[in-house]
C-alpha cells in the first residue's frame, strides 16, 4: 500500500547541518519529493529523485535515496533561521501525478 | 510569470451550504490537482485534471467533485458541507500529465462552522 512516514519534529542550531528523515512503502514509486511549507502558505517545491537515483545535490540541499530500504532523506548545509518551517515527503507512482505525502516534519532553527 | 493562483484565500461557510474553490494554473500548465490539507489527516489528494478530463481520483465521498475548462482553470465543489471539511484546499498545477514537477498554490482556507 501506499504510506509515507516522518518524524514530527527536528531541532537544529543556526549553521548545522539538518537531516531530515523519510520512509515510503511503496516499491513502485517513480519520483520522491521533498515540499516546505512556511505558515500560512502553499508548498514549495524544494527538490526531487528518481528512484533509479542515489543521490542528488543541489546547492545546500542532498538528497539520499535508499530504494532497498525505502529510506529518503534531506541534507540542508549550513541551516538558517529562514529553513524553519515544514518539510513534507512525498511519492508518485508515476510523474508528477497524484503524490503521498508524509505528515511532514516541522524544522526549528534556533540562532 | 505568474504562479498558481487560488481564490478565495479565506472562505468561511455554514454546515450544509455548498462551496465553490477556484485555481488558475500557471500560464501553459493543463494539468491540475487538488489537495485537502488537515491538522488530523495530513495532506490527502483529492482528485487530478487534464484536458478537462479527471485523471485520477482520491477516497473522498461524492460531495467532492471537481472539472476542469477549456483554460485549464479548474474548480472544486463540495455540498453539505460537513464541519470536518475545515481544511486548506491546495492546487497543483504541472506542465503536462507526464510532468515530474507539481507547483502548488497558496491555498484556500475554508472553515465550516
Amino acid at each position: 500500500g501506499e504510506d509515507v512516514e516522518q518524524s514530527l519534529f527536528l531541532s537544529v542550531r543556526e549553521g548545522d547541518s539538518s537531516v531530515i528523515n523519510c520512509t515510503y512503502t511503496d516499491s513502485s514509486s517513480t519520483y520522491l519529493y521533498w515540499y516546505k511549507q512556511e505558515p500560512g502558505a502553499g508548498l514549495q517545491l524544494l527538490t526531487y529523485i528518481f528512484s533509479n537515483m542515489d543521490m542528488k545535490q543541489d546547492q545546500r540541499l542532498t538528497v539520499l535515496l535508499n530504494k532497498k530500504d525505502k529510506h529518503l532523506s534531506l541534507r540542508i548545509a549550513d541551516t538558517q533561521t529562514g529553513d524553519s518551517a515544514i518539510y513534507f515527503c512525498a511519492e508518485s507512482l508515476y510523474q508528477g501525478g497524484k503524490l503521498i505525502f508524509g505528515q511532514g516534519t516541522e524544522l526549528s532553527v534556533k540562532p | 510569470k505568474a504562479g498558481v493562483t487560488q481564490t478565495p484565500r479565506y472562505l468561511i461557510k455554514t454546515r450544509g451550504q455548498q462551496v465553490t474553490l477556484s485555481c488558475s494554473p500557471i500560464s501553459g500548465h493543463r494539468s491540475v490537482s487538488w489537495y485537502q490539507q488537515t491538522p488530523g489527516q495530513g495532506l490527502q489528494f483529492l482528485f487530478e485534471y487534464f484536458s478537462e478530463t479527471q485523471r485520477n481520483k482520491g477516497n473522498f465521498p461524492g460531495r467532492f467533485s471537481g472539472r476542469q475548462f477549456s483554460n485549464s482553470r479548474s474548480e472544486m465543489n463540495v455540498s453539505t458541507l460537513e464541519l470536518g471539511d475545515s481544511a486548506l484546499y491546495l492546487c497543483a498545477s504541472r506542465l503536462g500529465d507526464q510532468a515530474i514537477e507539481a507547483f502548488f498554490g497558496q491555498g484556500t482556507r475554508l472553515t465550516v462552522v
